[in-house]
C-alpha cells in the first residue's frame, strides 16, 4: 500500500514557464514534507520541505502548497530551467510511537524534462 | 556534494554471495538512513541507526542487517543474494532522529547488480 502516490511518472515543460508537480498521501500522522531531487548517478538533494501546521513554503523560485483536507502537495517551479530536469520525489515524515525516530517514506518519482 | 560518502559506487556479484555496503555520514551527523531503490520504484526505508543503535526499522529482509560503529560509519551488509537484490542502495545522515525538521542529506548510492 503505497502511502506517497506520485501519479505522473513523467512531465515536460516549456523553460520559462511553470512546472507544477503533485503528491498524495494517505497517511494523516504524516506531518512534514520533503521535495528532493535527484539526478542521473546521484543520491537524492533536499530541496524544500513543509510542516503541517503551514499550507505554503517559498524558497526562491520553488514552492510547496500543501493541502491537508485533500492530502495533497504541489512543488512549483517558476521560472522552468532546463538544469531542473531531474527525477523528484516527494517524501513524507511522521514521527515513531516512541518519539524517538522519524522516517522518510517517498514516493516513486517524476521525471521533469525542461525543454529549451 | 551532500557530505555523505558510499563506497563501491558499483557492487557486481552472483546469487547466493554476501556484500558489505559502507557509508560515511556528514560530518556532525549521528544519524544514519538505508535505503534501497529497486527499478521504477521509490525509495524504500530500509533501517535507521543514531549514534551506534537501531532506532528503526523498515522494510528489511532478515538476510540484511546493518550496524553503526564507533566512528558513526555505517555498514550495511546483504547475505544470500537473489537476482531481485539488485538495486541502487543509498545512505542518508541527519543530526537527529527525531526532529521535525530533521533533513535527510543522501550519499551517491551503491548500484548492486546480483547475476
Amino acid at each position: 500500500d503505497q502511502q506517497v502516490k506520485q501519479n505522473s511518472p513523467s512531465l515536460s515543460v516549456q523553460e520559462g514557464r511553470i512546472s507544477i508537480l503533485n503528491c498524495d498521501y494517505t497517511n494523516s500522522m504524516f506531518d512534514y514534507f520533503l521535495w528532493y531531487k535527484k539526478y542521473p548517478a546521484e543520491g537524492p538533494t533536499f530541496l524544500i520541505s513543509i510542516s503541517s501546521i503551514k499550507d505554503k513554503n517559498e524558497d526562491g523560485r520553488f514552492t510547496v502548497f500543501l493541502n491537508k483536507s485533500a492530502k495533497h502537495l504541489s512543488l512549483h517551479i517558476v521560472p522552468s530551467q532546463p538544469g531542473d530536469s531531474a527525477v523528484y520525489f516527494c517524501a513524507a515524515s511522521a514521527g515513531s510511537l516512541s518519539g524517538s525516530a522519524r522516517q522518510l517514506t517517498f514516493g516513486s518519482g517524476t521525471q521533469l524534462t525542461v525543454l529549451p | 556534494d551532500s557530505g555523505v560518502t558510499q563506497t563501491p559506487k558499483h557492487l557486481i556479484t552472483a546469487t547466493g554471495q554476501r556484500v558489505t555496503l559502507r557509508c560515511s555520514p556528514r560530518s556532525g551527523d549521528l544519524s544514519v538512513y538505508w535505503y534501497q531503490q529497486s527499478l521504477d520504484q521509490g525509495l524504500q526505508f530500509l533501517i535507521q541507526y543514531y549514534n551506534g543503535e537501531e532506532r528503526a526499522k523498515g522494510n528489511i529482509l532478515e538476510r540484511f542487517s546493518a550496524q553503526q560503529f564507533p566512528d558513526l560509519h555505517s555498514e550495511l551488509n546483504l547475505s544470500s543474494l537473489e537476482l531481485g537484490d539488485s538495486a541502487l542502495y543509498f545512505c542518508a545522515s541527519s543530526v537527529e532522529p527525531a526532529g521535525v525538521r530533521d533533513t535527510q542529506y543522501f550519499g551517491p548510492g551503491t548500484r548492486l547488480t546480483v547475476l
